[in-house]
């Protein structure tokens, strides 16, 4: 059973593109979850989503971010003209229902801006 | 204002000998409580979660609970090289996570 994976990797990106982040959850897992990884601080959530729905997007930045989790595919994390500040390392965790304690995280986007 | 604190170290400990990793939160409606391991460059795992007061072990890891003081803590016995890591505590109020910033551990050989 694959685990969360998370693709790109590693992610370059010029002030002012657009960085497209993909999560797949673990099969059978429909609730995802974001986070954010600035360096030297802790993990900061960004938005939970079930299938085709945002339940809780209140960590998220009220502009340039948006995130989805369409009925197919993978839950995309979009980050519209990037700015440097944006740099960090973006971490996805899925979990089969909203149970915290069951969330698994997968390995992350590490995202440069420069 | 949800805020969860440690110290961030960097904690190092001989080989052997237990480490003891502190968090403090500030939301009392807090329920739930969480260590998470992160080896750098790598992604979080859980280690334990604990949501009543008092100990609870698991391995050579025994996490503590109190929440008239707020406070939650990792013990971490006969800690090994391989414990070298940052260690994050994280609280569940409601509906997501906060995080600490973490305590960084290295044990030494």
């Amino acid at each position: 059973n694959a685990g969360v994976m998370q693709n790109p990797r590693h992610l370059v990106r010029r002030r002012g593109q657009e960085a497209r982040l993909r999560c797949s959850p673990m099969k059978g897992h429909s609730h995802v979850y974001w986070y954010r990884q600035l360096p030297e601080e802790g993990l900061k959530f960004m938005v939970y989503l079930q299938k085709e729905n945002i339940i809780d997007e209140s960590g998220m930045p009220k502009e340039r971010f948006s995130a989805e989790f369409p009925k197919e595919g993978p839950s995309i994390l979009r980050i519209q003209q990037v700015v440097r500040g944006d740099s960090a390392a973006y971490f996805c965790a899925s979990s089969p229902f909203h149970s915290q304690e069951t969330q698994y995280f997968g390995p992350g986007t590490r995202l440069l801006v420069l | 204002q949800k805020e969860v604190e440690q110290n961030s170290g960097p904690l190092s400990v001989p080989e052997g000998a237990i480490a003891s990793l502190n968090c403090t939160y500030s939301d009392r409606g807090s329920q739930s409580f969480f260590w998470y391991r992160q080896y750098s460059g790598k992604s979080p795992e859980l280690i334990m979660f604990i949501y009543s007061n008092g100990d609870k072990e698991d391995g050579r890891f025994t996490a503590q609970l109190n929440k008239a003081s707020q406070y939650v803590s990792l013990l971490i016995r006969d800690s090994q090289p391989s414990d070298s890591a940052t260690y994050l505590c994280a609280v569940l109020p409601g509906n997501q996570f906060y995080f600490g910033t973490g305590t960084s551990l290295t044990v030494i050989p």
